[in-house]
């Protein structure tokens, strides 16, 4: 059963960039895509961005700017970078895996998730 | 974006209460609905995908259904553990969006 788990700092000075990593165990990477989804405290969730594992990404047009999502194979990770933040992206960021069959998809599994702060 | 609006956003009730929960989408989306639960302090687990297929190793009291724009999820009869938030989430658009979500608490 694959497993996801985030990493990263837990504090993030506004204005500089958020970098957080998720690892894949007992699955491998080399295939389906891998997405981030953040919810800040109290709040819903919201779909930050995807990779497939060939390279190529989707972004939410909303972050699109400021974000990177990339892919190391070798490791079974893939990471995420958000760059400018603001105390607005204070939020648990979680990776999960979307699954699918041939005409559906979805997030599953996820990983525990991690909480990141942006204050000085 | 498509839009996602569930109700209600908070809900009480009982241990064996049957409740639905609803999903309305901004534009059709034809069958490109999941449904996740989601518990204090947890991830989000995947309860139905494509709008009424039960994810394996969920119960059956959960069930859902919907096509188009209008979408439920109901619980036939609620256990203690299925008290939590429930999120609807649309992979029509490569945008993927959720619901508010739906707090489903004791009364």
């Amino acid at each position: 059963q694959v497993q996801l788990q985030e990493s990263g700092p837990g504090l993030v000075k506004p204005s500089e960039t958020l970098s957080l990593i998720c690892t894949v165990s007992d699955g491998s990477i080399s295939s389906y895509y891998w997405s981030w989804i953040r919810q800040p405290p109290g709040e819903g969730l919201e779909w930050i961005g995807n990779i497939y594992y060939s390279g190529s990404t989707n972004y939410n047009p909303s972050l699109k700017s400021r974000v990177t999502i990339s892919l190391d194979t070798s490791k079974n990770q893939f990471s995420l970078k958000l760059s400018s933040v603001t105390a607005a992206d204070t939020a648990v960021y979680y990776c999960a895996r979307q699954y699918s069959n041939i005409w559906y998809n979805w997030f599953d599994p996820w990983g525990q998730g991690t909480l990141v702060t942006v204050s000085s | 974006d498509i839009q996602m609006t569930q109700s209600p956003s908070s809900l009480s009730a009982s241990i064996g209460d049957r409740v639905t929960i609803t999903c309305r989408a901004s534009q059709s989306i034809s069958s490109y609905l999941n449904w996740y639960q989601q518990k204090p302090g947890k991830a989000p687990k995947l309860l139905i995908y494509a709008a009424s297929t039960l994810q394996s190793g969920v119960p059956s009291r959960f069930s859902a259904s919907g096509s188009g724009t209008d979408f439920t999820l109901t619980i036939s009869s609620l256990q203690p553990e299925d008290f939590a938030a429930y999120y609807c989430q649309q992979s029509y658009s490569t945008l993927y969006t959720f619901g508010q979500g739906t707090k489903l608490e004791i009364k």
